[in-house]
């Protein structure tokens, strides 16, 4: 099956700073997600992208599909980006498209 | 709008003992239903999905199954749990009629076993 990697496993930051997420898979895609785990544990939605650019608000996606990467950005930063953040990607054909999670990038913000 | 529900939020069963968690949705119909484990540290694995009523697919061969006995309906069991069962388990869903298959996830299980 597909492998996803991302990098790096854990990112301390200072309030304020910018930062750059990475993740990587092993075969074409047709779609991936991004989501932030919250403390509580609750996966959010964070972009639907499986080409091109998207911004919402301080963040910001980028999949470059022929390359087989995505990036994340999360400018401006605030302790509450802190948690874990996870891309995840389905395979191109099957109905039930169920998606492979890379192992997350722990972000903590610090005051 | 869609909304996905577990229960229940935490859980504490000692080892030998039977599980049931369930998952529902709501504002969607004939939805792809998922069940995810994440254990100590921070992987997800997929445990089950389905595609439709009574149509279960694994991932992983466990101590685990999975049903949909109606069509926003999933339930994870096991009739006797093992220490290695302990983790968050999360349900997910996505829409099968646009096409775009973004994957919604419920507030998660938090199962310990004793």
């Amino acid at each position: 099956g597909i492998q996803v990697e991302q990098s790096p496993p854990d990112l301390i930051l200072q309030e304020g700073a910018n930062s750059t997420l990475r993740c990587n898979f092993s075969d074409s895609v047709n779609n991936l997600q991004w989501f932030h785990q919250n403390p509580w544990g609750q996966l959010i939605n964070l972009f639907y992208i499986p080409s091109g650019t998207k911004q919402n608000g301080r963040l910001s996606a980028t999949t470059v599909a022929t390359e087989r990467y995505s990036l994340l950005y999360i400018s401006s930063s605030q302790t509450t980006d802190s948690g874990v953040y996870f891309c995840a990607v389905p395979p191109r054909r099957g109905s039930a498209r169920q998606l492979t999670f890379g192992s997350g990038t722990q972000l903590t913000v610090l005051p | 709008s869609q909304t996905i529900h577990q229960w229940p939020a935490t859980l504490v069963q000692p080892v030998g003992s039977p599980l049931s968690l369930e998952c529902t949705v709501e504002g969607t119909s004939n939805p792809n239903l998922y069940w995810y484990r994440q254990a100590a540290g921070r992987g997800l694995q997929l445990l089950f999905y389905s595609v439709g009523i009574g149509q279960i697919s694994s991932e992983v061969p466990q101590n685990l199954s999975a049903s949909r006995p109606q069509d926003r309906q999933f339930i994870l069991s096991s009739k006797k749990l093992l220490l290695s069962d302990s983790g968050f388990y999360l349900c997910a869903w996505s829409d099968t009629g646009t096409g775009v298959y973004e994957q919604y996830f419920g507030p998660g299980t938090r199962l310990t076993v004793t």
